[in-house]
């Protein structure tokens, strides 16, 4: 099972601030099968980013994902109030389909 | 845009079976991945396992002996059977759909449906 680590745990930010959020993975994912959702209170996750770095439909471009192999990255390049949530990557490029533990950024 | 909507019991007895439909509109259950995801209350996202269009499953081992997932092409729904349940498997429980054989995540979600486990 490849384990998902996302770090930190907690981010503590301001709005127009950059956030930047990792995502560690016990074994090498193919770029091809990374995600990233966001998740706020009371609502079903969302997702922002695919193949770790194609934007969803409707994802505004202050969202982007890189990285590849271990080590993947969602960036906000500037938070907007919106923002604050929490936020998972996933794989599923291989069994069974895990998720990080999350990342909440805060205010 | 394909819209999924969970039903099923809200509280379900220890020991019992947990059983929820999740119904399809919008869009046709072909050509996709139907999942099952979970979230207890307050933590991380769980993936129970999916049900490919074409009628093939693929479950989470920490479940498999569990969990049973079917569809219903014809009715453009799925299911999903979670035998013995116990506290543990108090949890909100997301119906939603994926791409995965095209590099695609989870693109669409149901709201979610609470399930309480106990007597």
């Amino acid at each position: 099972e490849i384990v998902l680590t996302q770090s930190p745990g907690t981010l503590s930010l301001s709005p127009g601030e950059r956030a930047t959020l990792s995502c560690r993975a016990s074994q090498s994912v193919s770029s091809s099968y990374l995600a990233w959702y966001q998740q706020k209170p009371g609502q079903a996750p969302r997702l922002l980013i695919y193949g770790a770095s194609s934007r969803a439909t409707g994802i505004p471009d202050r969202f982007s994902g890189s990285g590849s192999g271990t080590d993947f990255t969602l960036t906000i390049s500037r938070l907007e109030p919106e923002d604050f949530a929490v936020y998972y990557c996933q794989q599923y490029n291989s069994s069974p389909l895990t998720f990080g533990g999350g990342t909440k950024v805060e205010i | 845009q394909v819209q999924l909507q969970e039903s099923g019991p809200g509280l379900v007895k220890p020991s019992e079976t947990l059983s929820l439909i999740c119904t399809v509109s919008g869009g046709s259950i072909s050509g996709y991945y139907w999942n099952w995801i979970r979230q207890p209350p307050g933590k991380g996202l769980e993936w129970i396992g999916y049900i490919y269009y074409s009628g093939t499953t693929n479950y989470n081992p920490s479940l498999k002996s569990r969990v049973t997932i079917s569809v219903d092409t014809s009715k453009n729904h799925f299911s999903l059977k979670l035998t013995s349940v116990t506290a543990a498997d108090t949890a909100v429980y997301f119906c939603v759909r994926a791409g995965y054989d095209r590099g695609v995540g989870v693109d669409s979600w149901g709201q979610g449906t609470l399930v309480t486990v106990s007597s």
